[in-house]
């Protein structure tokens, strides 16, 4: 069946640091590739996504590019901030067509903390 | 558009008392899941539906029902509450064919079963 896997947490960094949260999947086929956002309290928001290999997914200066060759979807940012302290999860959807849409695959998420 | 929106935010049972949690959205999307969350294993899909009157089971079911008989609404009941559901609760919509599919989070049950 389909998986992922994420780095193990949490994850403590200094403002302006550069992050990186490793993310790596298993599946059948060329699924599409996610990574959401939970801030304190809240429920999950899309960040980006990517949905072929080799694609590379980008928003409010994190990035993730799909390598299908290592079934990798990294994320990172150059410079991290106070307010990107949060939890973030990958994700993967399968492109099998019909009611595959409507299932997401997650890992087990990663909690950033960021420091002024 | 309010979007996804669930309730109750927060619900305290006792073992083997039924309840049910709603969720409903406001965008006409097709299809809608029930995804439960705990500490270090992520999000898992309970159940989900591609449209009215049509269901399938996810990763986790048992111990819950779903049923959605129209297209804003897919309620989550649980018959008989047990300790091992304590838990926090998302339900989620999407487009079907011909749309992005990305998937929109309501803000969250959060569940405790005593």
């Amino acid at each position: 069946g389909n998986s992922v896997t994420q780095m193990e947490g949490p994850v403590t960094l200094s403002e302006e640091a550069f992050l990186t949260i490793n993310c790596t999947y298993t599946a059948t086929g060329y699924p599409s590739l996610f990574w959401y956002v939970q801030y304190p309290g809240e429920g999950l928001q899309l960040l980006l996504k990517a949905t072929k290999a080799d694609d590379k997914g980008s928003n409010k200066g994190f990035e993730a590019t799909y390598r299908k060759e290592t079934t990798s979807f990294h994320l990172e940012k150059g410079s991290v901030q106070v307010s990107d302290s949060a939890v973030y999860f990958c994700a993967l959807r399968p492109n099998a067509g019909g009611t595959s849409y409507g299932k997401l695959t997650f890992g087990q998420g990663t909690i950033l903390t960021v420091h002024p | 558009n309010a979007g996804v929106t669930q309730t109750p935010k927060f619900q305290v049972l006792k073992t083997g008392q039924s309840m049910t949690l709603q969720c409903a959205q406001d965008m006409n999307h097709e299809y809608m899941s029930w995804y439960r969350q705990d500490p270090g294993m992520g999000l898992r899909l309970i159940h989900y539906s591609v449209g009215a009157g049509i269901t399938d089971q996810g990763e986790v079911p048992n111990g819950y029902n779903v049923s959605r008989s129209t297209t804003e609404d897919f309620p989550l009941r649980l018959l008989s509450a047990a300790p091992s559901q304590t838990s926090v609760y998302f339900c989620a919509s999407s487009r079907g064919t011909g749309g992005d599919h990305e998937q929109y989070f309501g803000p969250g049950t959060r569940l405790t079963v005593t």
